[in-house]
């Protein structure tokens, strides 16, 4: 079974750019999340959607990013416009019928300069 | 908010057997975590135990919970080279499927 794929894996911009990430769930997952992990700290929360429904977005920087997933399988992360604070890895993940397993992607690590 | 704190780091000989802690502040948690996450790699799912067990164990990983104390920790039974890495401790509430990690522990291997 192929795992959570994420691309790309390495992004740089200059601050005020907009960048996008792309999932793509374990299939048949239903529900999927995205985490920030800044450097030398724990993934943190920052969407999740139920099929193609958010869940809960309390913690998504509202004023500059954004995040869809229209048909209830992949989803994209976009950030508009990035600051210096925003580098971090991005870590996408999907869980299935057994909803408290959360497996993860490997991740898209983003420098702002 | 829910808060969940690990030692940021832990140095051990091959062979012998890590105990990595944990504590965490919410009395409605669910489920408990351990995740591995190697350079560059995504979060590798360790194991996790569900907050009414207080003993789980699997292979060479065995996961302890203290419910009163809030307290979790993960051993590795004849620690590896193949075992450096950082592991997260994570805990999902009652109300949400979102997960709350700690920073992470570098559990590093001394030959």
């Amino acid at each position: 079974e192929a795992g959570v794929a994420q691309s790309p894996r390495y992004k740089i911009i200059e601050k005020r750019q907009s960048v996008a990430f792309w999932c793509n769930p374990i299939s048949g997952h239903a529900t999927l999340y995205w985490y920030q992990q800044i450097l030398g700290q724990g993934p943190k929360l920052l969407i999740q959607f139920q099929n193609n429904g958010v869940v809960d977005d309390s913690q998504l920087p509202k004023d500059r990013f954004s995040a869809e997933r229209l048909k209830g399988v992949d989803s994209t992360l976009k950030i508009q416009p990035a600051k210096l604070e925003d580098s971090a890895v991005y870590l996408c993940a999907s869980s299935g019928v057994v909803s408290h397993e959360q497996f993860f992607g490997p991740g898209t690590r983003l420098t702002v300069l | 908010g829910e808060d969940v704190e690990q030692s940021l780091f832990l140095s051990v000989r091959e062979g012998d057997s890590s105990v990595i802690n944990c504590t965490y502040t919410d009395s409605s948690s669910t489920y408990l975590y351990w995740y591995k996450q190697e350079p560059g790699a995504g979060l590798q799912l360790l194991t996790y135990i569900f907050s009414n067990m207080d003993m789980k164990q699997d292979q060479r990983l065995t996961v302890l919970l203290n419910k009163k104390d809030k307290h979790l920790s993960l051993r590795i039974a004849d620690t590896q080279t193949g075992d450096s890495a950082i592991y997260f401790c994570a805990e999902k509430g009652g109300g949400a499927d979102g997960l709350t990690f700690g920073k992470g522990t570098h559990l590093i291997i001394q030959p």
